[in-house]
C-alpha cells in the first residue's frame, strides 16, 4: 500500500528565513511522481513543484525546491526567503506506477510566517 | 481561461436529500477526479475517471456516485447524503493519468454541510 506522511501539523517561521516541510512516502513501485500543493486560506489548491522518481536532479521552481532523497523515501519541500504570502497549508502527494490513476495526499502542514 | 469549475461553492442540505455537485473543465483533459478534504486527513480520493465512460473507485467511494458521459464533465452524486459526508470537496483534472508530470488542476471547492 502507498502512504504519504507529513509529520509537522504546524510550523512558525520568521519572514525571510528558509523553511523545510517534511514529507516521507512509502511505495513499492519502481516509478512514481511526487507533488507539492499549496492551499492558502482562500481554499484553492495551487500546484508548486513536481519530482519524478527517476529524475537525476532535485526539482526547483523559483523559491521552491524539493530535497529528494530516494533511499530515505523523503521529498521535503524547501522554501527559500519566506514571505508573508507563504502562510498556507502545504500538501505532499504521490502517484505510483502500479496505480497511476490513484493519487494519495498527506495530511498537510500549516505554515505560518511571522513578520 | 483554463479552469475547472465546480458548482455550487456552498451547499447546506438535509439527510437523505439527493444532491449533485457539478464539475466541468475546459482543458480537454482525459483524467478527472473527486476528493474530499477533512481536517487532519488531507485530501482523500473518492472517484476518478481516466476517460469518457471509464470511472473507478478511489479510497473513500462509499455513499458517492459519479458519471463521465462527456469528456469535460464529471458530476459527483450523493444519492442519500448523511452527516458524515459533511466536508470540503474538490474536483480536479489532468491531461492524463500516469506518473509523469501530470499536474492536476483543481476547482475552487464545494463546502457541503449535511444536517
Amino acid at each position: 500500500a502507498q502512504k504519504i506522511t507529513q509529520t509537522q501539523p504546524g510550523m512558525f517561521v520568521q519572514e525571510k528565513e528558509a523553511v523545510t516541510l517534511d514529507c516521507t512516502y512509502d511505495t513499492s513501485d519502481p516509478s512514481y511522481g511526487l507533488f507539492w500543493y499549496k492551499q492558502p486560506s482562500s481554499g484553492e489548491m495551487i500546484f508548486l513543484i513536481y519530482q519524478g522518481s527517476y529524475d537525476q536532479q532535485n526539482a526547483t521552481e523559483g523559491r521552491y525546491s524539493l530535497n529528494f532523497q530516494k533511499a530515505r523515501k523523503s521529498a521535503n519541500l524547501v522554501i527559500s526567503a519566506s514571505q508573508l504570502g507563504d502562510s498556507a497549508m502545504y500538501f505532499c502527494a504521490m502517484r505510483g506506477y502500479s496505480s497511476a490513476s490513484k493519487i494519495i495526499f498527506g495530511s498537510g502542514t500549516r505554515l505560518s510566517i511571522r513578520p | 481561461e483554463a479552469q475547472v469549475t465546480q458548482n455550487p461553492r456552498y451547499l447546506i442540505t438535509v439527510t437523505g436529500k439527493k444532491l449533485t455537485v457539478t464539475c466541468s473543465q475546459n482543458m480537454n483533459h482525459e483524467y478527472m477526479s473527486w476528493y474530499r478534504q477533512d481536517p487532519g486527513l488531507g485530501l482523500r480520493q473518492i472517484y476518478y475517471s481516466m476517460n469518457v465512460e471509464v470511472t473507478d473507485k478511489g479510497d473513500v467511494p462509499e455513499g458517492y456516485k459519479v458519471s463521465r458521459k462527456e469528456k469535460r464533465n464529471f458530476p459527483l452524486i450523493l444519492e442519500s447524503p448523511s452527516p458524515n459526508q459533511t466536508s470540503l470537496y474538490f474536483c480536479a483534472s489532468s491531461l492524463s493519468g500516469g506518473v509523469s508530470k501530470n499536474i492536476q488542476y483543481f476547482g475552487a471547492g464545494t463546502r457541503l454541510s449535511v444536517l
